[in-house]
């Protein structure tokens, strides 16, 4: 059963940098049906995509973060990772890592729990 | 940038009775491929988003029939048969035609 767990600090100072990790478990990263994003979610409000790679390396993002937004990819580790730079306040969100079914449904198919990530001095 | 708009954005339903949620998005979710991609997303409290319906009207695997998705063009509609306790929760339906976005969720609470 595929798993997708997020990682990284939970405390982010102003205008640095935010870096997160998403293994994936119980499946490769590598298989051609597949993208694997980055959401994020405001306490209280609702989701944002933030963008999505696949094993190749071919990156997407949000046109409003890209500026900010380096979506990247190890595939030795199954991993994918997401760095946002120069964070602010309203940067505070759960950011979840989830599945892109790009071949078939088009849809977010599989998520981690989320980790929550809070930016403040 | 497509905006997706639901309604209501609060809605108290009794046990056993139907619910009904509405999507519209800003410009038609046609894709040039001839797929309309419209999906509906359940997060249950302190739970990340599951995915529901995909492509209008599909069922995920594991997702109960009472679950069903309609629409075409710009107007998408969810609706569950009979509301169940477990059902409690906040609803976004997604476009993933061009690029992604998300409506602003609809909260689905028992009275």
């Amino acid at each position: 059963q595929l798993q997708l767990q997020e990682s990284g600090p939970g405390l982010v100072k102003p205008s640095e940098t935010l870096s997160l990790t998403c293994t994936v478990s119980g499946g490769s990263i590598s298989s051609s049906s597949y993208y694997w994003g980055w959401i994020r979610q405001p306490p209280g409000k609702g989701l944002e995509w933030i963008g999505s790679i696949y094993y190749s390396g071919s990156t997407y993002y949000n046109p409003s973060l890209k500026s900010r937004v380096t979506i990247s990819v190890d595939t030795s580790k199954n991993q994918f990772s997401l760095k946002l730079s120069s964070v602010t306040a309203a940067d505070t969100a759960v950011y979840y890592c989830a599945r892109l079914d790009w071949s078939g449904a088009d849809a977010f198919d599989i998520w981690g729990q989320g980790t929550m990530v809070t930016v403040s001095s | 940038d497509i905006v997706m708009t639901q309604t209501p954005l609060s809605s108290p339903v009794t046990l056993g009775q139907p619910a009904s949620i509405s999507c519209r998005s800003s410009q038609s979710l046609v894709h040039s491929d001839g797929n309309t991609y419209l999906s509906w997303l359940q997060q249950r409290p302190g739970q990340p988003p599951r995915l529901l319906i995909y492509k209008i009207s599909n069922r995920f695997s594991g997702v109960p029939d009472r679950f069903s998705g309609s629409g075409a063009g710009t107007d998408f509609t969810l609706k569950i048969s009979r509301v169940e306790a477990e059902d409690v929760g906040v609803y976004y339906c997604m476009q993933a035609t061009q690029l992604y976005t998300f409506g602003q969720g609809t909260k689905l609470e028992i009275k």
